[in-house]
């Protein structure tokens, strides 16, 4: 089965600075991986996702994701972190069959003023 | 664009009594919808995946007697949590994937979830 770990399920930075959500995946086929986030009792938002074209992923509100095969790594970047990027990060990978996504942990992500 | 429309957001309910939480596509229709529940401060967890006009596949360890998930069109899947209990009480959000576009990178939509508390 294909699955994801998020490291590090809380993450903070300052106002202003580089973001960096780790996710990495475990899959014994080429992956669709895809990044979410969650306001506090909200669904879920589509950031961006991976579909075996570019490994340069670029999403909404300035994120961006980067498929690195050899490192089985989809790590979220934002260059400038604001503050309404407070919210839990969600890395997921879906599964051949039925397509439902399998979710990571999840990763809180505090910005600080 | 499209949107997953998750109904109620919030409901409390006594201890043995049932809640039905309707999902519903507004602007596509969706072969399949996903059912999840998320406690708190935790990741979303795959309950069952809901085909229109054929029964729910549910995960391994979830009871599909206690969750009973009807499909019963192109544009509604229903979950009906029966003889609710505390340990019920969670966060349960239903996705849907527009059938005009297959395959597993065809966009999936996320309600916005509903808050089940079983006192």
């Amino acid at each position: 089965a294909q699955s994801v770990t998020q490291l590090g399920s809380h993450v903070s930075v300052s106002e202003g600075a580089l973001v960096l959500l780790r996710c990495n995946y475990s899959s014994s086929v080429p992956p669709y991986l895809f990044w979410y986030v969650q306001y506090p009792n909200q669904g879920l938002q589509l950031l961006l996702k991976y579909t075996s074209a570019a490994t340069l992923v670029k999403g909404i509100n300035g994120f961006e994701a980067e498929f690195k095969k050899s490192e089985t790594s989809f790590h979220l970047t934002k260059p400038s972190a604001h503050m309404s990027d407070a919210a839990e990060y969600f890395c997921a990978v879906s599964e051949d069959s039925g397509y439902a996504l399998n979710f990571g942990k999840g990763t809180s992500l505090l910005v600080t003023p | 664009g499209a949107v997953v429309s998750q109904h109620p957001s919030r409901v409390i309910c006594k201890s043995g009594t049932s809640v039905k939480i309707e999902c519903r596509s507004l602007d596509f229709q969706a072969t399949t919808m996903f059912w999840y529940r998320q406690f708190p401060k935790q990741s979303l967890m795959l309950m069952a995946t809901s085909n229109e006009g054929s029964k729910a596949t549910y995960e391994q360890g979830v009871e599909k007697d206690k969750f009973l998930i009807n499909h019963a069109s192109l544009t509604l899947s229903t979950l009906t949590v029966t003889s609710a209990h505390p340990e019920d009480s969670s966060f349960y959000i239903c996705s849907a994937r527009d059938r005009s576009l297959g395959g597993p990178v065809g966009p999936l939509h996320f309600g916005n979830g509903t808050r089940l508390t079983v006192t």
